[in-house]
């Protein structure tokens, strides 16, 4: 019955290689979210998808592409993987307070560590 | 210029106690929602508590409350009677308009340690 959920749940690969990160969530939210957890604890958000449309995509390196296969769905993939990318990955969903729910508040998936050696 | 802002990197309570976690944040929007997370060294992230910007009571759930402060532009999580699950970091976050489709920015998060 989980809610949201990620996979893998660590990763450790080496510079240069291509990874995916998977996101899945049972809540019926038509909103959803990847976020970046650095070293220091700092969050910030990558990309949002609303019913399967990018609707943010801050400043992040082209390396990083989403993919929203369905609205269930939002899968992270990495090319080029560098030093740098090290990191927490947290996918998340909400339902739109404009598409009817009473609040947007967003369920964490339980994250993925990612290493790049 | 800073959107949430935590002063409080890191905070001590004694076991029973309680204790009040700062957060402002600055928005020019009318409508806007406040959040507080809870992440303990396991690393997941709960979501703890909910005001939204026209909300007039403050927000409580359990032992957690808000003492949200419109003109201040203050929302500070409350929590009362501590315990020492309650041991984590704490991060207030703000999503400005009314879609979920807007940012959401999480201040750098306050350490909480409670003492037994």
């Amino acid at each position: 019955d989980t809610a949201v959920s990620q996979t893998p749940k660590y990763l450790v690969t080496q510079m240069g290689n291509d990874k995916s990160i998977k996101c899945e969530q049972n809540l019926g939210h038509d909103t959803m979210y990847w976020y970046k957890q650095d070293s220091k604890k700092f969050l910030k958000i990558m990309f949002s998808y609303n019913n399967k449309e990018l609707i943010i995509n801050e400043t992040v390196p082209n390396r990083f592409s989403p993919k929203s296969p369905d609205k269930a769905h939002l899968n992270l993939h990495i090319n080029s993987l560098e030093l740098g990318d090290s990191a927490v990955y947290f996918c998340a969903s909400s339902q739109d307070l404009l598409a009817g729910g009473s609040t947007d508040t967003q369920y964490f998936g339980p994250g993925t560590r990612l290493t790049v050696l | 210029a800073q959107k949430i802002t935590q002063t409080q990197p890191g905070m001590f309570v004694q076991e029973k106690e309680a204790v009040t976690l700062d957060c402002t944040y600055d928005t020019s929007d009318q409508s806007y929602g406040l959040f507080w997370y809870k992440q303990p060294s396991s690393g997941e992230m709960i979501f703890l508590i909910y005001q939204g910007s026209y909300d007039e009571q403050n927000a409580t759930e359990g032992r957690y409350s808000l003492n949200f402060q419109k003109a201040r532009k203050s929302a500070n999580l409350v929590i009362s009677a501590s315990q020492l699950g309650d041991s984590a970091m704490y991060f207030c976050a703000m999503r400005e308009g009314l879609s979920g489709g807007f940012k959401t920015i999480f201040g750098a998060g306050t350490r909480l340690f409670v003492k037994a």
